[in-house]
């Protein structure tokens, strides 16, 4: 059961444009999201992150907005640069009980800003 | 300062041998966390220790995983009797005290079981 899904596995940009990444996620519980940035043959990296009680978190050339009644969320990057290609991870948090802390991640999407 | 690393870098196994990968989390953060990264697939969280707290081992596959975390900082994975289905990228992970703050990762360990 997959609580986290991001459902495109590749996205393709040119540099300069915009790209969005999306999420989506079933677990009402769910209290805090993030973004994580996953370059080849290294760990993932924190980028943004998110309470669910805000709805827009913008840090830079990063953005992560929140929609809690479609359990959805989405991350923009504008203006694109080719350093950004990388696998991005959406991931969420359990609130309470024993799951507090513990973060459920999506399948990660690829992101090819070409030059 | 220094970030999350683990060892070995990269493992290849027979299927049955055991195998112990070690994580040395961040200093000072007092949440450790195991997660593996199947191919094609996103991350799946195995086991989260917390200060003294039992651990959460609610991800773990079978009892043929197991994690000890010694002194509230170095822990170990292990997996006996390894199968062709445990090849993937084992990350850690720590996080400072603190509900909100980040998961800071290290750079997996490659096990592939042959």
């Amino acid at each position: 059961d997959q609580q986290v899904k991001q459902n495109s596995p590749s996205l393709s940009v040119q540099e300069g444009r915009i790209s969005i990444l999306n999420c989506d996620y079933t677990n009402s519980m769910f209290d805090y999201f993030l973004w994580y940035k996953k370059y080849p043959a290294e760990g993932p990296t924190f980028l943004i992150s998110i309470s669910s009680i805000k709805d827009k978190n913008e840090d830079g050339r990063f953005t992560v907005f929140l929609n809690k009644s479609a359990k959805h969320l989405s991350l923009h990057i504008v203006p694109s640069q080719p350093g950004d290609s990388a696998v991005y991870f959406c991931a969420a948090r359990g609130a309470g009980g024993t799951s507090y802390g513990k973060l459920t991640f999506g399948q990660g999407t690829i992101l090819t800003v070409h030059p | 300062g220094a970030g999350v690393s683990q060892s070995p870098s990269n493992k290849v196994t027979e299927k049955g041998k055991d195998v112990e990968l070690r994580c040395d989390p961040i200093s000072g953060h007092t949440a450790l966390y195991w997660y593996r990264q199947s191919l094609g697939q996103g991350l799946e969280f195995l086991i989260y220790f917390q200060g003294n707290s039992a651990p959460d081992k609610s991800g773990l596959p079978s009892d043929r995983f197991s994690a000890e975390r010694t002194g509230g900082s170095v822990s170990t994975l292990t997996i006996q009797r390894t199968q062709q289905e445990d090849s993937a990228v084992y990350l850690c992970a720590s996080r400072p005290g603190g509900s909100y703050n980040e998961q800071f990762f290290g750079p997996g360990t490659r096990l592939t079981v042959l």
